[in-house]
């Protein structure tokens, strides 16, 4: 079945450092999408990307998503405490409206 | 946040005991999804919804089943819990089948 894998697990930057976190799918994506997930909270989402090469931005954080839709990536810049917690990829499986998600990576932003 | 609620928030029980947990939206979204979540695995979908009566199995569906006999609301049953089904259960909605989802709250099952 389809696999996504999402590296790093885990990151330790220094606040105002910047952090990527990375996506890899298996097979070809109709859509992916990004969610965070504070400690305890529940996941969030973010921002879904639709077609190859997509590039969106909200604020610090920035999506990409590969020309084969086969990755993606979220580049957060000049990290703040606030970005605390778990980002997860999800890659949309068919049309079937299945989510399968990425092992998630946990970042920790140092003040 | 999206109206959705889950009962209970936490829950202990014992192996072998029937449970049944419970996802209510108010959103009147078409899909709903029932998701476990561990450390190492991110979140890993058991059973999803994309209407009334209208079921489908995830990756990790053996020894759960679901029923959504109202849009509203969707169960998740275990009929026998084992310790292996201790977790975190995440139910989430969306509108259509390849949208944002929406997450509840969550339930922390604890079986002993």
């Amino acid at each position: 079945g389809q696999q996504v894998m999402q590296i790093p697990q885990y990151q330790h930057v220094q606040e105002g450092e910047d952090f990527t976190t990375y996506c890899n799918s298996s097979t070809t994506l109709s859509n992916i999408q990004w969610y965070k997930q504070r400690p305890g909270g529940h996941p969030v989402f973010l921002i879904q990307l639709v077609k190859s090469g997509e590039v969106k931005k909200q604020k610090r954080l920035t999506f990409q998503f590969g020309e084969a839709k086969k990755n993606s990536s979220l580049h957060i810049t000049a990290t703040q405490t606030t970005d605390v917690g778990t980002y997860f990829c999800a890659g949309l499986e068919g049309n079937t409206g299945k989510l399968i998600f990425g092992q998630g990576t946990t970042l920790q932003v140092k003040p | 946040d999206a109206g959705i609620t889950q009962s209970p928030r936490h829950k202990v029980t014992e192996t072998g005991t029937p449970v049944t947990l419970r996802c209510h939206q108010t959103e009147n979204h078409r899909y709903m999804y029932w998701y476990r979540q561990d450390p190492g695995h991110g979140l890993r979908l058991i059973h999803y919804s994309y209407g009334v009566k209208d079921t489908d199995k995830g990756e990790v569906s053996d020894g759960y089943s679901v029923s959504r006999s109202k849009t509203e609301d969707f169960l998740l049953t275990l009929e026998s819990a084992t310790s292996s089904q201790t977790s975190v259960y995440f139910c989430a909605i969306s509108e259509r089948g390849d949208n944002e989802q929406f997450f509840g709250p969550g339930t922390r099952l604890t079986v002993l």
